[in-house]
């Protein structure tokens, strides 16, 4: 089982904005801001989109965002595009059996 | 640009050895800055991340609890690669692998992916 609990899907209409959490323990995101997000299409492998839970790297547009409350970290996209649908893993470190990243389940994101 | 290019097998039989190489070009793997990872996908286990190797003044390895008994992760500094070897595979470790670089804060390139299939 994933050690991070995230939806299975979500979705929104072009032009709108979707939100996707990622629910972890003290652990891991209640104790570190080590929260990254990745963006996976089929058969691709993953891409950064959030590290430190609200850093962008260079490349990603602005429609990306993180934030982290408690033992939760969220990704926000605003101004839906038909190309975000894809798969969003988020991410953390944590220290719980010694060193390990550990990732959510995946959330699909439809864009209807 | 870091660039990582797996190669291996894509079949391998049941109790024998997993085999992976991925080779890094725009960073080093000696690099104190960077850590290397192998990271595998299957639809039943989702993203897990298997192990890393490291350098900071000498090597070091982490490797998660699960396969810990059965993996190796090793760095070739003359070809500037990765490797991996996971030993006495079953039908449950048939997964997308994938080979990564991380930095202090999070994994941030990642190999092309190999899917390896355990079967006879």
């Amino acid at each position: 089982q994933p050690a991070l609990t995230q939806p299975a899907s979500v979705s929104g209409s072009p032009g709108q904005s979707i939100t996707i959490s990622c629910t972890g323990t003290s652990s891991d995101i209640g104790s570190y801001n080590l929260v990254s997000w990745y963006q996976q299409y089929s058969g691709k492998a993953p891409k950064l989109m959030i590290y430190e839970g609200t850093k962008r790297p260079s490349g990603v547009s602005n429609r990306f965002s993180g934030s982290k409350s408690g033992n939760t970290a969220s990704l926000t996209i605003s101004g839906l595009q038909a190309e975000d649908e894809a798969d969003y893993y988020c991410c953390s470190y944590t220290t719980a059996s010694g060193f390990e990243w550990v990732f959510g389940g995946g959330t699909k994101l439809i864009v209807l | 640009q870091v660039q990582l290019q797996q190669s291996g097998p894509g079949l391998v039989k049941p109790s024998q050895t997993l085999s992976l190489t991925c080779a890094i070009s725009g960073d080093s793997v000696s690099s104190n800055s960077a850590a290397w990872n192998w990271i595998r996908q299957s639809p039943s286990r989702g993203l897990e991340w298997l192990g890393r190797t490291y350098y900071r003044s000498k090597w070091y390895n982490n490797y998660v609890v699960s396969v810990k008994s059965r993996i190796t992760i090793n760095a070739d500094t003359s070809k500037n690669q990765l490797s991996l070897q996971l030993n006495s595979v079953t039908p449950e470790d048939t997964a997308v692998y994938y080979c990564a670089r991380s930095g202090e804060t999070s994994i941030d390139y990642w190999g092309q992916g190999t899917l390896v299939t355990v079967s006879s």
